[in-house]
């Protein structure tokens, strides 16, 4: 089936310093990708939504200059989280879809941020 | 506005009995739901989908009904084994071309 890698799959960092996390498709390309933020013990809140070679749409309630999101290729979408705080640290996930149709949403392993 | 909430958030079973799952969505419009499993410290896995224009749909050990007149969803999984303890999400394709989630059950399997 279609594999979604997310990179790092857990960072610490330091308060005030930015931090990007990818997501790639493997075997297939995706025109949309999409963002997603959990905190522990709760459901998923979609952050934005990315689509290849256009700017990101956001939620209502996500700041857009400190979660930079780069949707450079067909298979690569990139989460910078700039100037992180420690109430940035979060789990990160982000998913895929292979251009056919929701049916065929696929999701990284997420990617757990703590900041100091 | 659009919302996918779950009426339990825990849930205890015996093993090798069925668990239900249940979920209530609020948008009339949408059209097609998602069942997703998610273990610690993982992405969600999709389990099992249905589309509105159905009212049940059956896979490998799991079954998955709507009820479009009271907009409720529910996941059944049969003969649950230790391996199913999880949190499990509904989620909903919104009109905006989206995936919102529901807030969660854990399932938590008895010997």
């Amino acid at each position: 089936g279609a594999v979604v890698s997310q990179h790092p799959s857990w960072v610490i960092c330091k308060s005030g310093t930015s931090v990007k996390i990818e997501c790639r498709s493997l075997d297939f390309q995706a025109t949309t990708m999409f963002w997603y933020r959990q905190f522990p013990k709760q459901s998923l809140m979609l952050m934005a939504t990315s689509n290849e070679g256009s700017k990101a749409t956001y939620e209502q309630g996500v700041e857009k200059d400190k979660f930079l999101i780069n949707h450079a290729s067909l298979t690569l979408s990139t989460l910078t989280v700039t100037s992180a705080h420690p109430e940035d640290s979060s789990f990160y996930i982000c998913s895929a879809v292979d251009g056919t149709g929701m049916e065929k949403l696929f999701f990284g392993s997420g990617t757990q941020l703590s900041v100091l | 506005g659009e919302s996918v909430g779950l009426h339990l958030p825990t849930l205890s079973v015996q093993e090798g009995d069925n668990s239900i799952i249940n979920c209530a969505y609020s948008n009339s419009a949408s059209d097609y739901f998602i069942w997703y499993k998610q273990e610690s410290g993982k992405g969600p896995q999709f389990i099992i989908d249905i589309r509105s224009n159905m009212d049940k749909r059956q896979g490998q050990r799991v079954t998955v009904l709507l009820n479009k007149t009271v907009k409720h969803l529910s996941l059944q999984i049969a003969a649950t084994q230790p391996g199913d303890s999880a949190v499990y999400f509904c989620a909903e394709y919104s009109s905006a071309s989206k995936i919102i989630f529901g807030s969660g059950t854990r399932l938590s399997i008895r010997p």
